[in-house]
């Protein structure tokens, strides 16, 4: 079936740099993406989600881009830092489905 | 608001026997409720999606008869592992969808339950 994968399994970064994550998705009828943190042992948690009928949406240090013509997620992080270390994954959906997950990125921020 | 609980939050268990896991909307009803499952090192899975007094919907590849799932209330469902065995050890996560809100999309996760089959 369709399903949303990710171009990279590994980003690491200096503490302060921005970091750009990556997922690609193969259902063009997804009309919901978003983002998780997932931490070690810990269920996922919220970052930042973006509606189809928009390219762009920004959160505190976040921001998600959208492209719908090459079926294109990222999520950007401003001025990472440690405690953004995690996995991070980008899950999609069409209304009334459930939200179907990417492999993951893991992010490693070094001080 | 939109919290959702799990318990056990981890469970150790011999071989053969049954495991309960319980998931709760604590501040919503919840109309439909998801279960993923997680192995090391790979991504959530869905398993199974159910609504409140229906039988659940399960994935392809996913056993109904081993994993029996009840909604039986709108701030309750139950993932029931029968006779597990070691290949079933792994991060079990629910989700919520909250059924008074106008989005269809969202949906709210437990911090997961770690269940290790001996």
């Amino acid at each position: 079936g369709e399903s949303v994968g990710l171009h990279l399994p590994t980003l690491s970064v200096q503490e302060g740099d921005n970091s750009i994550i990556n997922c690609a998705y193969s259902n063009s009828a997804s009309d919901y993406f978003i983002w998780y943190k997932q931490e070690s042992g810990k269920g996922p948690q919220f970052i930042i989600d973006i509606r189809s009928n928009m390219d762009k949406r920004q959160g505190q240090r976040v921001t998600v881009l959208l492209n719908k013509t090459v079926k294109h997620l990222s999520l950007q992080i401003a001025a990472t830092q440690p405690g953004d270390s995690a996995v991070y994954f980008c899950a999609e959906n069409q209304a009334g489905t459930a939200l179907i997950f990417g492999k993951g990125t893991t992010l490693s921020v070094s001080s | 608001g939109a919290v959702v609980s799990q318990h056990p939050s981890w469970v150790i268990c011999k071989s053969g026997t049954s495991v309960k896991i319980e998931c709760r909307s604590l501040d919503f009803q919840a109309t439909t409720m998801f279960w993923y499952r997680q192995f090391p090192k790979q991504s959530l899975m869905l398993m199974a999606t159910s609504n409140e007094g229906s039988k659940a919907t399960y994935e392809q590849g996913v056993e109904k008869d081993k994993f029996l799932i009840n909604h039986a209330s709108l701030t309750l469902s139950t993932l029931t592992v029968t006779s597990a065995h070691p290949e079933d050890s792994s991060f079990y996560i629910c989700s919520a969808r909250d059924g008074s809100l106008a989005s269809y999309n969202e949906q709210f996760f437990g911090p997961g339950t770690r269940l290790t089959v001996l």
